[in-house]
This record gives C-alpha cells, sequence and structure tokens, in this order.
C-alpha cells in the first residue's frame, strides 16, 4: 500500500521481554517519528530521523527504549526489559518535509505489558 | 518543557452550530501550529496549519493564531455529525535543530443530530 504500514498491529507480551515494532513509512519520504499514545490522551513525541540519522531521541523515556533507522527507509523501534507500564498504542509517522508539520501516520502497533 | 494545553472536553455542539476548540502553548520560540483530527480508534490526520498571526480559512474551518498571546484555536462552522472527533492542537519550535512535532492532549468533540 502506499500508506505507513506497521507491524505487529498487536503485541502482547510478558513483563521482562524485549520487544520490536516495525516502521515502514511512505516511499521517499525523508522524515520518520516515533510517538506513543495512552488512550484519552495526545501523541507523545519519543523520537525521529533524518535519513539515516537520529535527529532527537529526547522524547525516549529510559534506555530501555531506543530506535533506529539503518537504511534510512524502515525503522525499528526496541524496547529491552519491557514493564506493565509501557503498554500503550506506538505510532510511526512519516513526513516528506520535516519542516512542515504534515506528518502521515501509520495504524498503530498496540503493546500490551502483562 | 514544550508544553501544549487544551481543554480535553468533551466538547458537544447541535448540528449546524459553531464549534470553538482553544489551544495555548509555552513556549514563546515556536513558529508553526497544527490542527489534527483523530476520530476514534484512527490515527491523526492533519487538517489545518497556520505559521502567521490572525486567521486562516479553508472551508469551514479556520484557524486562529496569536503569537502575542501563545493562542491558538480552531473554529468549526456548520457542524456536523462527521466532525465528531478529537482534535489534537501541535507545534514546532524551529531553530533549534529538531523539528519536533508537540501534541496537546485533545478535544473531544461531539456534534449531536
Amino acid at each position: 500500500g502506499a500508506g505507513v504500514s506497521q507491524s505487529p498491529r498487536y503485541k502482547v507480551t510478558k513483563r521482562g521481554q524485549d520487544v520490536a515494532l516495525r516502521c515502514d513509512p511512505i516511499s521517499g519520504h525523508v522524515s520518520l517519528y516515533w510517538y506513543r499514545q495512552a488512550l484519552g490522551q495526545g501523541p507523545e513525541f519519543l523520537t525521529y530521523f533524518n535519513y539515516e540519522a537520529q535527529q532527537d531521541k529526547s522524547g525516549l523515556p529510559n534506555d530501555r527504549f531506543s530506535a533506529e533507522r539503518p537504511e534510512g527507509s524502515i525503522s525499528t523501534l526496541t524496547i529491552q526489559r519491557t514493564e506493565q507500564r509501557d503498554s500503550a498504542m506506538y505510532r510511526c509517522a512519516s513526513s516528506s518535509d520535516p519542516e512542515s508539520g504534515e506528518l502521515f501516520f501509520g495504524e498503530g502497533s498496540r503493546l500490551t505489558v502483562l | 518543557q514544550k508544553e501544549v494545553e487544551q481543554n480535553s472536553g468533551p466538547l458537544s455542539v447541535p448540528e449546524g452550530a459553531i464549534a470553538s476548540l482553544n489551544c495555548t502553548y509555552s513556549d514563546r520560540g515556536s513558529q508553526s501550529f497544527f490542527w489534527y483530527r483523530q476520530y476514534s480508534g484512527k490515527s491523526p490526520e492533519l487538517i489545518m496549519f497556520i505559521y502567521s498571526n490572525g486567521d486562516k480559512e479553508d472551508g469551514r474551518f479556520t484557524a486562529q493564531l496569536n503569537k502575542a498571546s501563545q493562542y491558538v484555536s480552531l473554529l468549526i462552522r456548520d457542524s456536523q455529525p462527521s466532525d465528531s472527533a478529537t482534535y489534537l492542537c501541535a507545534v514546532i519550535e524551529s531553530g533549534a535543530g529538531s523539528y519536533q512535532l508537540t501534541f496537546g492532549k485533545g478535544t473531544k468533540l461531539s456534534v449531536i443530530p
């Protein structure tokens, strides 16, 4: 498809396990963003990339969270040693121009940590 | 800490009325302002952006910006039931080397037929 694709759509894991969430942006989009959204809240910024360079990771909550975009296309958000408080919807978005503020969001990955 | 504040609502208006959604932001360096709409269970989508003080109109939607008061608003004229959604205000502070888009918590709008 032509939109932002995220996988898995749903992930249930046990506390302490590592999880990897994948994002395939719109072809040709320079910028890729990761957000986390709790129910009833707005998206919370985690990190963003221009091409393969991580431009801003100030929103990553702690060192259990990391992200990469090695070839400037697909990105992976990894959460190590998951905790129950990590349960949320993780949303990826891409943009052709970071200054534009026009982000195209994927459907999200719903993470539940038991 | 950049903050974007919105009244979480819910805001209920009758069909055909004007819905007024408000947002304030803390960072005076903010340059660009956006309104996203998010239907229940769906992803946010951009509906309006504004960069300069004053009003910007697009169909039934008008965005208003007052940088001195650090205030952004969205007016929806002739509200329709299909406008029922959560409206997210978002802000970019440029010039810091990062184009991080910071969202508010959103205002839930219900348009009553």
